[in-house]
């Protein structure tokens, strides 16, 4: 069956960089009908979606988010890895990573991991 | 970026009501667009994709319709299990976003 697992610190400071990581399994990221996106939710707010990998390397990034994202993928590996610099308390949510279904030029997230909460605190 | 605009944030309902949320876009989305259902402390669920296709395994009191920029999302008859936050999505352009979120609670 399809899964998807994120990993990477539940706390880190202001102005460091994030490194996320979502190990996927049940699906291969060579899949030229799936990929991968990353998204977040702060503490009782709005799904705000950030990034996503297709298996031709096409990558999207948000756009008021955009000059502190890096998405990238490891095949062989089957994980799809997810960068953000500069963090600030504001970026305290929990990231999901989940598959993302190709309709047109992006998709539809069909299977989702279970969610890490990070928080962003001296 | 497209924007998305959920009304109502919040409703209360009975079980057995009929409930319908709606979703506007700030600009025309084709039918690009998806529902999702998430409860407390739970990664969301897709619910309906292409503004009216039912995902697999979804039971058929959710249905979804609409097209461009004005789409609803109804549940026919209230479940129980139903009382959560839903949320649109679209995905007409390369930068994805989702609504605000409607919150369902038991009346």
């Amino acid at each position: 069956q399809v899964t998807l697992k994120e990993s990477g610190p539940v706390l880190v400071k202001p102005t460091e960089t994030l490194t996320l990581t979502c190990t996927v399994s049940g699906f291969s990221l060579s899949n030229a009908r799936m990929g991968v996106s990353w998204i977040r939710q702060p503490p009782g707010k709005a799904l705000e979606w950030l990034a996503h990998i297709f298996s031709n390397d096409e990558k999207s990034y948000s756009t008021s988010l955009k000059s502190r994202l890096t998405i990238s993928k490891d095949t062989s590996k089957s994980q799809v890895v997810l960068t953000m610099t500069n963090m600030d308390p504001v970026d305290t949510a929990t990231y999901y990573c989940a598959r993302i279904r190709r309709i047109a030029v992006a998709g539809t997230f069909d299977y989702w991991g279970q969610g890490t909460l990070v928080t962003v605190s001296s | 970026a497209i924007q998305l605009t959920q009304s109502p944030s919040s409703l209360s309902a009975s079980v057995g009501d009929r409930v319908t949320i709606t979703c506007r876009a700030s600009q025309g989305i084709s039918s690009a667009l998806a529902w999702y259902q998430q409860k407390p402390g739970k990664a969301p669920k897709l619910l309906i994709y292409d503004a009216s296709s039912l995902e697999s395994g979804v039971p058929s009191r959710f249905s979804g319709s609409g097209s461009g920029t004005d789409f609803t999302l109804t549940i026919s008859s209230l479940q129980p299990e139903d009382f959560a936050t839903y949320y649109c999505q679209q995905f007409n352009s390369y930068a994805l976003t989702f609504g605000g979120g409607t919150k369902v609670e038991i009346k």
